[in-house]
């Protein structure tokens, strides 16, 4: 049930764009992204919910689709903050607990 | 307004002595989570508590392992009788309320567990 991201790294110069996609097999109702730095904790980036809107702030943006339980997060014009790995969260066999992707890990190079 | 406060940063055990871990949420929130994260791998779910309860253990190792949070004071993970394997860090995320809606988890800075 734990959520594949795609791809697992990936390497991109200051001013690129990224699109990091999560998939998941069973059916979602929400899925939460998060970022965390190396021997940091994880940052809350956004939530998407069933039948909401793409959300997005700043120059990260994510959009859900529900049909083929599947979210993507879409980072323009990369900035060297971004730096860090991102995994995407779903809902657990409870209503509360997360199931988190592996993981992908970006790296913005100046 | 503090966030999620954990304790101790940094834990080293020997073999066979018992890790305490605490979580303090952010305030206003009832709801707490523990994740364990090995190095290079994702957070994997342990358990979710409320006060006095525990309302899903299901991540969480049926031996050694056990977690509380009472209705004062942190919510504290406990290992007992550690093995090397248990490192890690431990981290913990509260959150208001969760149900449709699901509200977002706030993570604290997390306890690297290191055994000797």
């Amino acid at each position: 049930q734990q959520p594949v991201q795609s791809p697992q790294a990936v390497i991109l110069r200051e001013g690129e764009d990224a699109v990091i996609n999560c998939s998941s097999s069973k059916a979602l109702y929400s899925v939460h992204w998060y970022r965390q730095k190396h021997g940091e904790a994880p940052v809350f980036l956004m939530i998407l919910l069933k039948g909401g809107e793409q959300k997005g702030h700043e120059k990260i943006s994510a959009s859900f689709n529900e049909k083929k339980q599947q979210s993507s997060l879409y980072l323009t014009a990369s900035q060297l903050s971004y730096s860090g790995t991102y995994f995407c969260g779903t809902e657990g066999g409870s209503q509360g607990n997360l199931i988190f992707g592996k993981g992908t890990k970006l790296s913005v190079k100046p | 307004n503090a966030g999620v406060m954990q304790n101790p940063r940094h834990l080293v055990r020997r073999r066979g002595q018992e890790a305490r871990l605490r979580c303090s949420p952010m305030k206003g929130h009832s709801h707490v989570y523990w994740y364990r994260q090995l190095p290079e791998e994702g957070l994997k779910f342990m358990v979710y508590l409320q006060k006095e309860n525990i309302i899903d253990e299901s991540g969480m190792p049926k031996e050694r392992f056990s977690a509380e949070f009472p209705k004062e004071g942190p919510s504290i993970l406990r290992i007992q009788q550690v093995v090397r394997g248990d490192s890690a860090a431990y981290f913990c995320a509260s959150s208001r309320n969760p149900g449709p809606g699901l509200h977002e988890q706030f993570f604290g800075p997390g306890t690297r567990l290191t055994v000797l």
